[in-house]
């Protein structure tokens, strides 16, 4: 069983450009959550989804970040004109239908390191 | 809004020997969850330990093992005969069980504490 798949690994973009990273939840799961690591710094959350629905995005900055988990295919964070602050590690984590078993951890991908130049 | 304070941000021990880290933690809820998470170098984050707040019961997993203090809104990490492989950033977590709550789901992380295991 596949665990959390996250791509790129590591992301380079120049100041302005777009940056795409991808999350693919464990089989079976159908929450993802979104957090952000600056450097020597814990880890914040952004967002949470479902299939086709933003349950929780109060960690989410207000402008040029958004996020989207489809009926088919995997999540996706988006930021638009990324600035050098933007430079951080973004893991993506997913569990099962919470209701099901809200002890059950969120698993966590290896995370994408995006370099902003 | 939850807190959750780790007040070592670097802790070292020898090899074989005991270290305990600490994690203390600000809720007005009665039920919620605990975690504490490993990040190695590799920067992973692996699940160490894991607490049901309604559970008197310490939880423990092999040479890991919690103190939870409700009343005193702490949870603090014990690991035993220490080895090189658990030179770690450890990070500890809280989870809300509350369904009506804005913190629903979402994990709220302190700001790690460093272990260095030295041979």
């Amino acid at each position: 069983n596949a665990g959390v798949m996250q791509n790129p690994r590591h992301l380079v973009r120049r100041r302005g450009q777009e940056a795409r990273l991808r999350c693919s939840p464990m089989k079976g799961h159908s929450h993802v959550y979104w957090y952000r690591q600056l450097p020597e710094e814990g880890l914040k959350f952004m967002v949470y989804l479902q299939k086709e629905n933003i349950i929780d995005e109060s960690g989410m900055p207000k402008e040029r970040f958004s996020a989207e988990f489809p009926k088919e295919g995997p999540s996706i964070l988006r930021i638009q004109q990324v600035v050098r602050g933007d430079s951080a590690a973004y893991f993506c984590a997913s569990s099962p239908w919470v209701e099901r078993d809200r002890l059950q951890p969120q698993h966590f991908g290896d995370g994408t390191r995006l370099s902003i130049l | 809004a939850q807190t959750v304070t780790q007040s070592q941000p670097e802790m070292s021990v020898q090899e074989a020997e005991t270290v305990t880290l600490s994690c203390t933690y600000d809720t007005s809820e009665s039920n919620y969850y605990l975690f504490w998470y490993k990040q190695p170098p590799s920067r992973q984050m692996i699940l160490v330990i894991r607490q049901e707040a309604y559970k008197q019961q310490n939880a423990t997993e092999n040479r890991f093992s919690v103190n939870f203090q409700k009343a005193a809104k702490s949870f603090s990490l014990k690991i035993s005969d220490s080895q090189l492989g658990d030179t770690a950033m450890y990070f500890c977590a809280f989870k809300s069980n509350f369904a009506g709550g804005t913190s629903y789901g979402k994990l709220t992380f302190g700001q790690g504490t460093i272990l260095t295991v030295h041979p």
